[in-house]
C-alpha cells in the first residue's frame, strides 16, 4: 500500500496474555520505528530498525517487550505477559532516512 | 536524555484567529519537525526544518528553526475548523536518528 499499515487497529486482551502487533512500512523505506502513545502524552520511542544493522532497543520499557523485522520489511512488536500499564496506542513509522517519519494509524491496546 | 518542552498544552480559539505554539529543548537539535495528529490517526508531518534560522511555510502554516538550535515555533494563520487536533514538535540532534517528541498542543477552533 501507499502508507504505513498497522494491525490490529484495536486489541483488547486480559492481563497476563501475550500480544503481537504488526507493521507493514512504506515500500522502499529502510528505517522502521515503534513508538508508544499513552493518553494525553507525547510519543515515547521504543525501538528503531535501520537496514541490516542491529536494532536500537534502548526505548523498550522492559524485557517483556521485543520486536523483530523480517526481510527488512514487516515488523512485529510482541508484548509478553501484558500488564494494565501497557495499555496505549502503539505507533509504527518508517522513513527513507532519519527525520521525516511517516506514521501508521496505530494499534490501540487495552489490557483488562 | 533530550527533553522537549512544548507550549501551550492546549488552545481554544475562534475561527479566523492566528495561532502560535513553540518548543524548547534542553540540548541542540539538528532537525525540527512539526506533526499534526487527528483523533484515531497517526501523526502527519507538516513541516521539516534542517537549518538554524530556517523559516519555512506550508500554506497557512509557518515554522522556524531557532537560531540557538534549541527552539522552534509553529504559526497557523487564519485558523479554520479543520485545524483542530494535536500538534507535536519533534527534534533530533547530531547523528541521533531518534526523534524526541513534545507532549503536544491540543488546538480547538470554535466556528
Amino acid at each position: 500500500g501507499a502508507g504505513v499499515s498497522q494491525s490490529p487497529s484495536n486489541k483488547v486482551t486480559e492481563k497476563g496474555k501475550d500480544v503481537e502487533l504488526r507493521c507493514d512500512p512504506i515500500s522502499g523505506h529502510t528505517a522502521l520505528y515503534w513508538y508508544r502513545q499513552s493518553l494525553g502524552q507525547g510519543l515515547e520511542f521504543l525501538i528503531y530498525f535501520q537496514g541490516n544493522s542491529a536494532p536500537d532497543k534502548s526505548g523498550l520499557p522492559s524485557d517483556r517487550f521485543s520486536a523483530e523485522r523480517t526481510g527488512g520489511s514487516v515488523s512485529t512488536l510482541t508484548i509478553q505477559r501484558t500488564q494494565q500499564e501497557d495499555s496505549a496506542v502503539y505507533l509504527c513509522a518508517s522513513s527513507l532516512y532519519g527525520g521525516e517519519l511517516f506514521f501508521g494509524e496505530g494499534s490501540r491496546l487495552t489490557v483488562l | 536524555g533530550q527533553q522537549l518542552n512544548q507550549s501551550p498544552q492546549s488552545m481554544f480559539i475562534q475561527e479566523g484567529e492566528d495561532v502560535s505554539m513553540n518548543c524548547t529543548s534542553s540540548s541542540i537539535f539538528n532537525t525540527w519537525l512539526w506533526y499534526k495528529q487527528d483523533p484515531g490517526e497517526g501523526p502527519v508531518l507538516l513541516i521539516a526544518l534542517y537549518k538554524a534560522g530556517e523559516l519555512t511555510s506550508n500554506g497557512r502554516l509557518t515554522a522556524q528553526f531557532g537560531i540557538t538550535r534549541k527552539d522552534s515555533f509553529l504559526n497557523i494563520s487564519a485558523s479554520i475548523p479543520s485545524d483542530v487536533g494535536i500538534y507535536f514538535c519533534a527534534g533530533s540532534g547530531g547523528s541521533n536518528y531518534k526523534l524526541t517528541f513534545g507532549k503536544g498542543t491540543l488546538l480547538t477552533v470554535n466556528p
